[in-house]
């Protein structure tokens, strides 16, 4: 059962420090998005990428975060320095290059403090 | 740029009724995708059901199906027999059909509560 998965679940730390969030999208997906989740914004799109190549960050903030896609098999998002308005729920998803499904990851809670 | 609403915060139903979640949306565009999805407590997103909006047969998804008004901008979504692990958050969600995927715009949910 094809999934995606993202690593870690959860992530407290403390403000000022860097965070790395990752993602391993399905095989064969060529699209992945990044989404945050926050209970006062609700779910807002940060970034997403087809085949590997960045095409729209616009919902990110520029100056503390970044996402990457290394290779096929993994995107990363990073917040350097975090702050404690960056608490939220990040979610990796991934789709086809056919087709319109996304496909949620589990997501990683993080709490800056 | 294009906005979703969901106007019901909070729903309750009993165990085994229907129910109905509203969802309207906001577009210039004619070529669209439209989705809801359900979260449970464990905070994963599933996909009830999709919805192109170049067909206007309504999607059915075993017993989840939507009323589909493409002039009135309108996508609920209606729940029948419904399940004590139906309770869950709902999103409604749109997405540009135009060129590929371009991430989707989501409403801010609603929260289905099943009573036994």
């Amino acid at each position: 059962d094809a999934r995606v998965t993202q690593t870690p679940r959860d992530k407290v730390t403390e403000m000022g420090q860097e965070v790395t969030m990752r993602c391993q999208p399905i095989l064969g997906h060529n699209t992945v998005f990044w989404y945050r989740q926050t209970m006062m914004q609700g779910l807002e799109l940060l970034a997403y990428f087809r085949n590997r190549a960045p095409l729209d960050d616009s919902g990110m903030p520029k100056d503390r975060f970044s996402a990457e896609m290394p290779d096929a098999t993994l995107a990363t998002l990073k917040i350097q320095p975090s702050e404690p308005r960056d608490s939220a729920v990040y979610f990796c998803a991934s789709g086809p290059a056919s087709g319109r499904t996304q496909y949620f990851g589990p997501g990683t809670r993080l709490l800056v403090l | 740029a294009q906005t979703v609403t969901q106007s019901q915060p909070e729903m309750s139903v009993q165990e085994a009724e229907t129910v109905t979640l509203s969802c309207t949306y906001d577009t210039s565009e004619s070529d669209y995708y439209l989705f809801w999805y359900k979260q449970p407590p464990s905070r994963q997103m599933i996909l009830v059901i999709r919805q192109e909006a170049y067909k206007q047969q309504n999607a059915t998804e075993n017993l989840f199906s939507v009323n589909f008004q493409k002039a009135a901008k309108s996508f609920s979504l209606k729940i029948s027999d419904s399940q004590l692990g139906d309770a869950a958050m709902y999103f409604c969600a749109f997405e540009y059909s135009g060129g590929g995927a371009d991430g989707l715009t989501f409403g801010k949910g609603t929260h289905l509560i099943i009573q036994p």
